[in-house]
């Protein structure tokens, strides 16, 4: 079946190092891809997809490209800031099967002053 | 704000009871989707409603069940809680059909004691 597998954290940065957090996927087809930001106490916002390969999601810095032949849609920023301290939730998304989501188990960030 | 309205915030029941979480879609979205998060299993896919039929199933147990309402909120039921149904349950909704972007409600803390 589809997986999603992200790094596991914490991952602690400080204030504007650069951010890489992996994420690779097992599916049959050509999936969608998605990164979900959870900040404390809300539920999942959307915050960059691709739905192709060789596309590049972007959204408030961060960006994630569509890796078909490594199977991958690692998430990066070039400067973190205290405000992007969530945790990061890799998805797929096989379009023809429902719409539903597959979740990689997150990665928390943290980011200190 | 999602749009995604989800009813009550914090539960807390005892082993064997029943409870019912709500959920109220985003205006104009026609699918419902029930996701469960928890500390061993991550994020999963329970089921899923489009226009009121079911849509799609995922890992959702035989004491959970769920139904989608002609004005298009949906209700979970989940009957003979165990410890481990202790979890944040997620509803999301979208216009459906492929490729529509899914808003996830804030979620629904169940504690079961």
């Amino acid at each position: 079946g589809d997986s999603v597998t992200q790094m596991e954290g914490p991952v602690t940065l400080s204030e504007e190092a650069f951010l890489t957090i992996n994420c690779t996927y097992t599916a049959t087809g050509y999936p969608s891809l998605f990164w979900y930001v959870q900040y404390p106490g809300e539920g999942l916002q959307l915050l960059l997809k691709a739905t192709k390969a060789d596309d590049k999601g972007s959204n408030k810095g961060f960006e994630a490209t569509y890796r078909k032949e490594t199977t991958s849609f690692h998430l990066e920023k070039g400067s973190v800031q205290v405000s992007d301290s969530a945790v990061y939730f890799c998805a797929l998304r096989r379009n023809n099967a429902g719409n539903m989501l597959t979740f990689g188990g997150g990665t928390r960030l943290m980011v200190k002053p | 704000d999602s749009g995604v309205t989800q009813t009550p915030k914090h539960l807390i029941t005892a082993t064997g009871q029943r409870v019912t979480l709500r959920c109220s879609p985003r205006s104009g979205d026609l699918s419902v989707y029930w996701y469960q998060q928890s500390l061993d299993q991550g994020l999963q896919f329970l089921i899923q409603y489009y226009n009121g039929e079911e849509r799609a199933k995922g890992n959702i147990l035989e004491r959970f069940s769920a139904q989608q309402f002609p004005d298009l909120h949906s209700e979970l039921n989940l009957s003979s809680l165990e410890l481990g149904d202790s979890a944040l349950y997620f509803c999301a909704s979208s216009v459906g059909g492929a490729d529509t972007e899914a808003f996830f409600g804030q979620g629904t803390r169940l504690t079961v004691v």
